[in-house]
């Protein structure tokens, strides 16, 4: 089945850029999107279409791609980013979406 | 402001089906715009996508759970569902509803999210 592959976790020092990667073969056709989420609740969606930011989040957290990986880069971390992320996307097959494993930010 | 809330049993016994309710306030259940999904989260694990909908009842599932899941809404009352059959700890966890877009090609998002609700089995 199909998956998408997150380093389990990404260790920086404040101020530093911290680099999240998802890796998917259906990437090149389908968006990735990136959630984060703190202490088990709720996600908030943070990019979106690859490389979007909804409004209210931040300019530190950006979203690129390139072939069959996408990346989330949060420049300057902040204490406050250490949290979970999460990269979701679709299959080939329309209708069938899946979560990356996720990444541990960790900012210290 | 859309607003999703979960309900349903906190204690599910093993081998039994766990049924959990979404009511979807703030928008109307009824339009091809979006799909209606849940995710759950096991204690410590990642995010698990279960399925989607759409409100006249065609519905898609992750292939690790079909045969064990099912999803359905009630327009009247402007709520979704679903059943999970035959627990087991496995299944034990957090359970979101969640609004999921128009998927038009490239692909689709979950853009509202429901609080969640721990489940234990």
């Amino acid at each position: 089945s199909y998956e998408l592959t997150q380093p389990p976790s990404v260790s920086v020092s404040p101020g530093q850029t911290a680099r999240i990667t998802c890796s998917g073969d259906a990437l090149p056709q389908k968006y990735a999107y990136w959630y984060q989420q703190k202490s088990g609740r709720a996600p908030v969606l943070i990019i979106y279409q690859d490389r979007k930011r909804p409004s209210g989040i931040p300019e530190r957290f950006s979203g690129s791609k390139s072939g069959t990986v996408a990346t989330l880069t949060v420049s300057g971390a902040q204490l406050e980013d250490e949290g979970d992320y999460y990269c979701f996307s679709s299959d080939i097959s329309v209708n069938q979406r899946m979560f990356g494993g996720g990444t541990k930010l960790t900012v210290l | 402001q859309l607003l999703l809330r979960e309900s349903g049993p906190g204690l599910v016994k093993p081998s039994e089906t766990l049924s959990l309710t979404c009511s979807v306030s703030g928008g109307s259940l009824s339009t091809y715009d979006y799909q209606w999904g849940w995710i759950r989260q096991p204690p410590g694990k990642g995010l698990q996508w279960i399925g989607s909908m759409f409100y006249t009842g065609s519905t898609f599932y992750t292939p690790s759970l079909k045969g064990r899941v099912s999803m359905s809404a009630d327009t009247s009352q402007n709520t979704f569902s679903l059943r999970l059959y035959s627990v087991t700890a496995a299944d034990t966890g957090i359970y979101f509803c969640a609004r999921q877009t128009y998927d038009w090609g490239p692909g689709a998002f979950l853009d509202s999210w429901g609080q969640g609700h721990l489940v234990s089995v």
